[in-house]
């Protein structure tokens, strides 16, 4: 079965500053998708990122970027320049190849300090 | 673009008592997901409609939750009779076609057994 880990279940960051947060995976397969979701308080789950295991070129949106690390089993997500509307819980989440079911981490509620 | 509805936001109800909620998805996504996110954890799907057909609920309880899709594009997931285990929130996704697209949430149901 594919587990998804977080090991920071709390992480802060100064306004402008850089933060890093992790997530390591659990699989057996080759082919898959890694995402890291935002979920603030009022609950909407909104994409960040998206990383297909294929492509050794880790993804970039703006402010956001991610280190995957196929043979490690990583994929943790920088912010840049972070902002006060950062702040949210941000979960990790893996889907294989040819199926549906994306499977979640346990989150990390990052806080951004002024 | 109007995005995933749903409603009630919250609801409040006696172990062993009904209940029912509803998920409007994104106008033409034909697959929608039902996920069950417990307090301190992420996401978990229970169920995945591809328009009006069940694809996957092998994680539904079955004996007590129950989901439809008439028509395929609104859905209601109940429960009956609920339990203290149930206290959660339910959110609903939505995307395009299946496999590969993305899913948008919706804003979720605060369910709470007493």
């Amino acid at each position: 079965a594919q587990t998804v880990t977080q090991s920071q279940p709390e992480m802060s960051v100064q306004e402008a500053e850089t933060v890093t947060l992790s997530c390591t995976y659990d699989t057996s397969e080759s082919d898959y998708y890694l995402f890291w979701y935002k979920q603030p308080p009022s609950r909407q789950m909104i994409l960040v990122i998206r990383q297909e295991a294929y492509k050794q070129q880790n993804a970039t949106e703006n402010r956001f970027s991610v280190n995957f690390q196929k043979a490690a089993k990583s994929f943790s997500l920088k912010i840049s320049d972070s902002q006060l509307g950062d702040a949210a819980m941000y979960f990790c989440a893996y889907r294989r190849e040819g199926n549906n079911d994306m499977r979640f981490g346990a989150g990390t509620r990052l806080t951004v300090k002024p | 673009e109007a995005g995933v509805a749903q409603s009630p936001r919250y609801k409040i109800i006696e172990k062993r008592q009904s209940v029912a909620f509803w998920c409007n998805p994104i106008s033409g996504h034909a697959t929608l997901y039902w996920y069950q996110q417990i307090l301190g954890q992420g996401p978990k799907l229970l169920i995945q409609f591809q328009n009006n057909g069940v694809v996957d609920d092998s994680q539904l309880p079955k004996d007590r939750f129950s989901a439809e899709r008439l028509k395929g594009v609104d859905s209601t997931l109940k429960i009956q009779p609920a339990k203290l285990e149930d206290s959660a929130v339910y959110l609903c996704a939505s995307s395009l076609v299946g496999i590969g697209d993305t899913q948008y949430f919706g804003p979720g149901t605060r369910l709470t057994v007493l």
